[in-house]
């Protein structure tokens, strides 16, 4: 089955220890990204990615990390976290970027972080 | 199920009636725009898409419309059904970085017997 799955579903930490969220697709997607969700502002891009090794900072950027050692795997880090990153997160897949034709993009279930 | 926002604005429709989802985007030169679908508890879900060279695109009972002169685009659903509950963002490209991803706030649809 065509899926994007993140892990964990829900995180509960204090300030300050690192936590990744991982996301992986299984649709062989050049083009993956990190979305934030919080009430009465949608969805906000974090980064996102193009391919293996190629990343880039999308609308909130400040205090995460990604990387994309391998084509499925798309982890987001939070190095030192702090109570205004609790939100509602997603991963998200597609065959092409917006620029090369979009197409559609798969979201992950979400992840719930608390951060006390 | 998960919150996907507070104070939202609502669009409620009776069943069976076609609904309209409204959206003002934000940059004259995005040339992609996509509308997305988020039930309660599940990550948004793609609709349809368009790009900029489009004024109108259909789908399985869905149309979106794309009007440049006001930057405004909608999302028009034949026969609202019950499963067509949920919250609606559109979304469009950045400018100054065509991969980016701009959501809007999103719209409520609230469709009832």
């Amino acid at each position: 089955e065509a899926q994007v799955t993140q892990n964990p579903r829900y995180l509960i930490t204090v300030t300050g220890k690192k936590l990744t969220v991982t996301c992986s697709q299984n649709m062989n997607h050049e083009y993956m990204s990190w979305y934030r969700q919080d009430p009465g502002l949608g969805l906000r891009q974090i980064y996102y990615s193009m391919n293996v090794e190629v990343t880039d900072k999308g609308d909130v950027p400040e205090g995460y990390k990604v990387s994309r050692k391998e084509k499925r795997n798309f982890p987001l880090i939070l190095e030192s976290p702090s109570p205004n990153q609790t939100s509602l997160y997603f991963c998200a897949s597609s065959p092409l970027s917006p620029s090369q034709g979009g197409n559609e993009q798969y979201f992950g279930p979400g992840t719930r972080l608390t951060v006390t | 199920g998960e919150s996907v926002g507070l104070h939202l604005p609502t669009l409620s429709v009776q069943e069976g009636d076609n609904s309209i989802i409204n959206c003002a985007y934000s940059n004259s030169a995005s040339d992609y725009f996509i509308w997305y679908k988020q039930e309660s508890g599940k990550g948004p879900q793609f609709i349809i898409d368009i790009r900029s060279n489009m004024d109108k695109r259909q789908g399985q009972r869905v149309t979106v419309l794309l009007n440049k002169t006001v930057k405004h685009l909608s999302l028009q659903i034949a026969a609202t059904q019950p499963g067509d509950s949920a919250v609606y963002f559109c979304a469009e490209n950045g400018v100054y970085n065509t991969d980016k991803l701009i959501f809007g706030t999103g719209t409520r649809l609230q469709v009832f017997p």
